[in-house]
């Protein structure tokens, strides 16, 4: 079945430093939907970028993410991080297996000052 | 942006009781869905719903499980019984249309529910 991977649990950095939190993911849909969602303390969990173009680079409030089919890769990524970016980041992917979305681990991203 | 309402934000229950959580979508949305996250693991899919149906259910949807949305009032889940294993978070999320088609969930906040 479908699934996502997210290989690290917790990534720490200094502020100003750049992003990068890994996803892969394995369907057999041709032409998968993959999520990165943003979860922070005592609120819910809501979307950041999308993506089901190949190849082509999604941004949104500072964030960018590029869907390679060929690696099966949606990695995260921000130039320089911010303090406000300490949160909980899922990436999901909405594969052939229905109206659902199938959600990695989750990495949580603790930035220090 | 569109919010989902979730009641109650917590709760604390006794084994073998029954629990309703009552989940508020986005007004014009038509499929609605259950997560639970049980702490420090991922959100797992429970089941969705739509044009008054369960579409697709995942094995985690046990028998003591359901949901309905009697009259457009709110996407409910119900547990009975309760068992200690279900104790975790359940997030309720809807969404205009499929997630096939690329359409973004929109989540509540969850209900913590703790089974003693």
């Amino acid at each position: 079945g479908d699934s996502v991977t997210q290989t690290e649990g917790l990534v720490t950095l200094t502020e100003g430093l750049p992003v990068m939190l890994n996803c892969t993911y394995q369907t057999i849909y041709s032409n998968p939907f993959l999520f990165w969602y943003v979860h922070y303390l005592n609120e819910s969990p809501r979307l950041l970028l999308k993506s089901s173009t190949d190849n082509k680079r999604t941004e949104h409030q500072g964030f960018h993410a590029t869907l390679h089919k060929s690696s099966s890769s949606f990695h995260l990524q921000k130039s320089s991080a911010q303090l406000s970016d300490s949160a909980l980041y899922y990436c999901a992917l909405s594969g052939g297996s229905g109206n659902k979305l199938i959600f990695g681990t989750g990495t949580l991203l603790s930035v220090k000052p | 942006g569109p919010k989902v309402l979730q009641i109650p934000s917590h709760q604390i229950i006794d084994m073998g009781q029954m629990v309703t959580l009552n989940c508020d979508p986005v007004s014009n949305h038509l499929y609605f869905y259950w997560y639970k996250q049980i702490l420090g693991q991922q959100m797992e899919f429970l089941v969705n719903f739509y044009n008054g149906k369960v579409m697709e259910k995942s094995k985690l949807f046990k028998d003591q499980f359901s949901v309905e949305r009697p009259d457009g009032s709110y996407f409910t889940l119900k547990i009975q019984p309760t068992a200690l294993e279900d104790s975790a978070v359940y997030f309720c999320a809807s969404s205009l249309l499929g997630t096939g088609v690329g359409n973004t969930l929109y989540f509540g906040e969850g209900s913590r529910l703790i089974v003693v």
